[in-house]
């Protein structure tokens, strides 16, 4: 499976601050791109999706950055709460997903109150 | 409405045993996946059915397997077990969207342990 590389490995922000995730991935066939949140124990669970037809989704206070010709893309984070704490993962797929999704590694993120 | 449940919540296994996991996907969704998820890393890929039928396939041995039942729910076995299946066994499931079912939503997993 091709890479989805995703950076920081960890992030600590204060309440009320930005936090900043990015993602690189390498197959230009890769045309879905949702981020999880998941909190230990539990199943991740889906935030927010972009196709490459667009370069900037929002939902509430998720912005998803896409950038098709440097490969990238990233979850911007407003206003960042205690309870954002939680790992995050970037994730892309192609071709209607039949081969599964492809993961980063995972942000460990921190919001210090 | 009900989201994606598996079982069992956790299991120990030695080595050399044989383990099957089940998972129910959301009501309506036909399409069933199975991630393994090893502690600090992200999920990754092992099988994807839809309509009973592989459609999928990670890059894992022969000793995972899987099919899908016709009420949609799904069973992942795992043959022969090493002390590097220790790992979160997560199920997803989608809607079909005109052939797209890249729109996962996951299940709390199941923990296996082996020994």
């Amino acid at each position: 499976q091709q890479q989805v590389k995703q950076s920081p490995q960890s992030l600590i922000v204060q309440k009320g601050g930005i936090s900043i995730i990015n993602c690189a991935y390498e197959n230009t066939a890769f045309d879905y791109f949702p981020w999880y949140q998941q909190f230990p124990g539990k199943g991740p669970a889906l935030l927010i999706a972009i196709r490459p037809d667009v370069s900037e989704k929002k939902e509430g206070r998720f912005t998803i950055s896409f950038n098709k010709s440097a490969k990238q893309f990233s979850l911007h984070i407003m206003d960042s709460q205690p309870g954002d704490s939680a790992t995050y993962f970037c994730a892309a797929s192609w071709g209607g997903g039949a081969d599964g999704l492809t993961f980063g590694k995972g942000t460990h993120l921190i919001i210090q109150p | 409405d009900a989201g994606v449940t598996q079982s069992p919540t956790h299991l120990i296994k030695t080595r050399g045993q044989h383990v099957t996991l089940r998972c129910s996907p959301i009501s309506g969704h036909k399409s069933v996946s199975w991630y393994q998820q090893v502690l600090g890393q992200g999920p990754q890929f092992i099988f994807q059915y839809y309509e009973k039928e592989e459609r999928g396939r990670g890059n894992f041995p022969d000793r995972f397997s899987a099919r899908q039942f016709p009420n949609y729910s799904s069973e992942l076995n795992v043959n022969a077990l090493l002390l590097g299946d220790s790992a979160l066994y997560l199920c997803a499931s989608s809607l079909d969207r005109g052939g797209r079912v890249d729109t996962q939503y996951f299940g709390p997993g199941t923990r296996l342990t082996v020994l």
